[in-house]
């Protein structure tokens, strides 16, 4: 059984441009919650995906969004870049989209807008 | 406003020490709570949870913390900290008894000293 992975482990990326990030859900998972963790914050909810469709969306602009796939992996994309997004992205996939379903994250991406 | 408080953002401790990691809530609602640690460069993994039932909860690495409803706290324990305890720790909270996207504290950096 393998573990929730994420692509890449780094990005370096400008003000304006546009990021796509991936994340593997752990098998047999059919939700994926995206965070973004802000050098020395917690990680704040960004949306879910529950079964290729929205299940939750956090207080972030439009132009944060996302798709999921029928494997169940997932996508997060990012554009008009601006500084305060750069941060780490963590992805967790878990059975169900409720908060009593576990959720295993992935090591994240390391995202750096210049 | 729903809220979670981490009330110590550093806790230095000397090996085999007892420790208690701090987390306060706010809410008028149900909750259910949770504790993530954070080892560097790698996901967040989950420590404990409370769902409801016993207010007392035992998690993995020797981890316990108390949900205390009138004070809305759910602090951590561990009565003898090794080295590798070294790392992040986060309090999150799903309120409404879970019908809401987990909510993070800021976290507290344990640090074991030798």
């Amino acid at each position: 059984e393998t573990g929730v992975t994420q692509s890449p482990t780094h990005l370096i990326k400008t003000r304006g441009q546009q990021v796509t990030l991936r994340c593997s859900s752990q098998s047999g998972h059919n939700t994926v919650s995206w965070y973004q963790q802000a050098l020395g914050q917690g990680p704040q909810f960004i949306f879910q995906y529950y079964r290729e469709e929205e299940n939750g969306r956090g207080n972030f602009p439009p132009r944060f969004s996302g798709l999921q796939f029928p494997n169940y992996s997932s996508e997060l994309n990012v554009n008009a870049l601006e500084l305060d997004d750069s941060a780490l992205y963590l992805c967790a996939s878990s059975l169900g989209g409720q908060a009593t379903y576990e959720q295993y994250f992935g090591p994240g991406t390391r995202l750096t807008v210049t | 406003a729903q809220s979670v408080t981490q009330l110590d953002s550093q806790v230095p401790v000397f090996e085999e020490a007892p420790v208690e990691l701090r987390c306060n809530y706010s809410s008028s609602v149900s909750v259910y709570l949770f504790w993530y640690v954070q080892y560097p460069n790698q996901g967040l993994q989950l420590l404990l949870k409370y769902l409801s039932g016993s207010t007392l909860v035992k998690g993995i690495n020797g981890f316990e913390a108390e949900f205390n409803k009138s004070q809305t706290s759910f602090h951590l324990r561990k009565p003898s900290v090794h080295i590798s305890d070294t790392a992040e720790y986060f309090c999150a909270v799903s309120f409404n008894s879970g019908n809401t996207p987990l909510v993070f504290g800021k976290g507290t950096r344990l640090s074991v000293i030798a």
